[in-house]
């Protein structure tokens, strides 16, 4: 069964550096999507991407943050400079678009030392 | 604005049914969702419901949608130790983002 998969599962890295987060969406999928959880917290949208643009993004994704689908099968989430709050598990997510089933990938857990 | 809300915490014993309930504030919402969060892993998609819809079943799992009351909830049938897990609810507008309620956690009795 087709999946969405999310590389590293976990990273590590020190406040002020840049980190790039990687997703494979499901391949025939059109619109793609990342979202943040921080430990025990809710699920947070933060930007949807369709047609090799954003189509929405929330407060959260500020300057620092950006998205890109750099080739036909991956797409990833940037983080400039990180802060110690930008620690949370960070959740790729694809849709088909004709049905409205959105697929999680299993998550990159950052942690910003 | 969208707000959803759930309980935090159900406890269930073994063999019975459990019933996740989720509020939400947004009448223009045309998707709900469930999500299972099991520890350390991502979130699977259950079931959704088409908001013009007032019940869905898939097997042990059966969907109520009161849209007058902005009320969703979750009905798993013979609750089995596998059913724990954080069960998200969420809205959409078709495409769109979601947006996740606080989540509950169901803690199975045995």
């Amino acid at each position: 069964e087709p999946e969405v998969t999310q590389t590293p599962s976990h990273q590590v890295t020190q406040m002020g550096q840049e980190v790039i987060l990687r997703c494979v969406p499901i391949s025939n999928h059109l619109y793609f999507y990342w979202y943040r959880q921080i430990l025990g917290q809710k699920v947070e949208f933060l930007v949807s991407f369709y047609n090799n643009e954003i189509s929405e993004k929330s407060e959260i994704f500020d300057d620092q943050f950006s998205v890109e689908r750099p080739d036909g099968s991956n797409f990833t989430l940037k983080i400039r400079s990180t802060k110690l709050e930008d620690s949370a598990m960070y959740f790729c997510a694809s849709l088909e678009g004709k049905t409205r089933e959105q697929y999680f990938g299993p998550g990159t857990r950052l942690t910003v030392t | 604005g969208e707000d959803v809300e759930q309980s935090l915490f159900l406890s269930v014993r073994e063999g019975d049914s459990s019933v996740i309930n989720c509020t939400y504030t947004d009448s223009s919402s045309t998707y709900l969702y469930w999500y299972k969060q099991e520890p350390g892993a991502g979130l699977q998609l259950l079931t959704y419901i088409f908001s013009n819809m007032d019940m869905k079943q898939d097997q042990r799992l059966t969907v109520l949608l009161n849209k007058k009351d902005k009320h969703l909830s979750l009905r798993i049938a013979d609750t089995q130790t596998g059913d724990s897990a954080i069960y998200f609810c969420a809205e959409s507008f078709g495409n769109e983002k979601l947006t996740f309620g606080t989540g509950t956690r169901l803690t199975i009795i045995p």
